[in-house]
């Protein structure tokens, strides 16, 4: 079946800009999660949402980055006022019970 | 705190030779889970194996092989024979089981770059 997808693949923002990154899950999956991956570096952990529900949002970096899943399935990041520091892959990743988690191709952001 | 540590960056092998990514974790609880995720160019995170901290017997699958010690909080993974198609970046991970709130987050290793060459 299909995987979890990820729009745009590619992002350019000037700084300042707002910014939003959608992840379709896998059909069913419940839990969705965002990771951050700088160059170089493992993907570190933003958020998590249990169908609608955001349950834990200790990973993100500052009262810019929010995500939201209205509907428990689609799930958009958004960035406001985006900084080059915003700069990385940005991975959803989602899964059906408590087992695997199954991630997308990623968007790569990059702020100017 | 969790925390996983590949002490290797980057590794380079020749086509054919055998070669161990070592991963060490760090968790203070009792039921765990640990992974391993291949990043090849394209950026996506392939799944490649689970163990629940439970199951300590060593996994083979094809040429991939796993050992799990948890004498040593060690995860190690094994290419046989590797091939040019092995070469990306390869990730451990670590997750608590069944953290309701958190919802069993991962934590990554920084990645070891597997390169082999022909």
């Amino acid at each position: 079946g299909a995987g979890v997808s990820q729009s745009p693949r590619y992002k350019v923002a000037k700084r300042g800009q707002d910014v939003a990154l959608r992840c379709d899950p896998i059909s069913g999956h419940v839990s969705l999660f965002w990771y951050q991956q700088a160059l170089g570096q493992g993907p570190e952990f933003l958020t998590y949402f249990q169908n609608e529900a955001q349950l834990d949002k200790s990973g993100l970096p500052s009262d810019r980055f929010f995500a939201e899943r209205p509907e428990g399935s689609v799930s958009t990041l958004k960035i406001q006022r985006t900084q080059q520091e915003d700069s990385a892959v940005y991975l959803c990743a989602t899964r059906e019970g408590w087992e695997t988690q199954y991630f997308g191709p990623g968007t790569r952001l990059l702020v100017l | 705190a969790q925390k996983v540590t590949q002490a290797q960056t980057e590794i380079s092998v020749v086509e054919k030779e055998d070669v161990t990514l070592d991963c060490v974790y760090e968790t203070r609880d009792t039921t765990y889970y640990l992974f391993w995720y291949k990043q090849p160019p394209s950026g996506e995170l392939v799944f490649l194996i689970r163990r629940n901290s439970f199951d300590e017997q060593n996994e083979i699958s094809g040429r991939y092989s796993w050992n799990f010690q948890k004498s040593t909080s060690s995860f190690n993974f094994t290419i046989t024979a590797s091939q040019v198609v092995d070469s990306a970046v390869y990730f451990c991970a670590l997750s608590e089981a069944g953290m309701e709130t958190s919802g069993s987050r991962l934590t990554f290793g920084e990645g070891t770059q597997l390169t082999v060459n022909p």
